[in-house]
């Protein structure tokens, strides 16, 4: 299974962008890049998947290095609601969860 | 809602009783799977079922056992419960293939005392 690198925790202003990397080095040519976020008390919610180009939904974007090595999940706008741990999971067929990146939004 | 729905939402189990939990999706999709994940950890998978008739160990299913019953529900049983067992199970499913995404349960937040 590929590994995956995040950031513990990172802050945000309210209604900022939000940019969160992620490293997947070892990422399989075939695997898609999952994201997901957990809100407190909460199952885990899907974000966005992607496996080459960039990724739009009205959720959040993704933006997938050319390598594949890493990517970046954007939050456009945040809002307190967005304050969750995000995780990024190169998967195939199961997801694997790793540590993920506490995200907190400051009002 | 469409979605994964689990009961129940709470339990507390003394040690060595047994209980089974309960999961069941209306979006027909084919792949279950069960996960746990204690306080402040990710998800750990237990068993998944790529398809209906099927089952398969996941990273830590010592300890649990699980039945597909039907394309719509996936239950997790604990024969033994000891107090390890204490987390937060969660049923997630999804159709085959990578296009798509996964739907996770709200919980089932389990003691073991």
């Amino acid at each position: 299974d590929a590994k995956t690198t995040q950031p513990n925790s990172m802050e945000s202003n309210e209604e900022e962008p939000v940019h969160l990397p992620c490293n997947h080095s070892t990422i399989s040519g075939t695997d898609y890049i999952h994201w997901y976020r957990q809100l407190p008390s909460q199952g885990p919610e899907y974000v966005i998947h992607g496996l080459t180009s960039n990724v739009n939904n009205r959720m959040a974007s993704l933006a997938i290095a050319e390598d594949r090595k890493s990517s970046t999940l954007i939050l456009h706008r945040a809002t307190l609601r967005d304050a969750a741990v995000y995780y990024c999971i190169p998967a195939g067929n199961m997801l694997t969860f790793g540590g993920g990146t506490r995200l907190m939004v400051k009002p | 809602n469409a979605g994964v729905t689990q009961t129940p939402k709470f339990q507390v189990l003394k040690t060595g009783q047994s209980m089974t939990l309960q999961c069941a999706q209306d979006m027909n999709h084919n792949s279950m799977y069960w996960y746990r994940q204690d306080p402040g950890m990710g998800l750990r998978l237990i068993y998944y079922s790529a398809s209906e008739g099927t089952t398969d160990k996941g990273e830590v299913p010592n300890g649990y056992n699980v039945s597909r019953l039907n394309k719509r529900e996936f239950s997790l049983r604990l024969e033994s419960a000891a107090p390890s067992q204490t987390s937060v199970y969660f049923c997630a499913s999804r159709n085959p293939g990578q296009l798509y995404g996964y739907t996770f349960g709200s919980g089932t937040r389990l003691t073991v005392v």
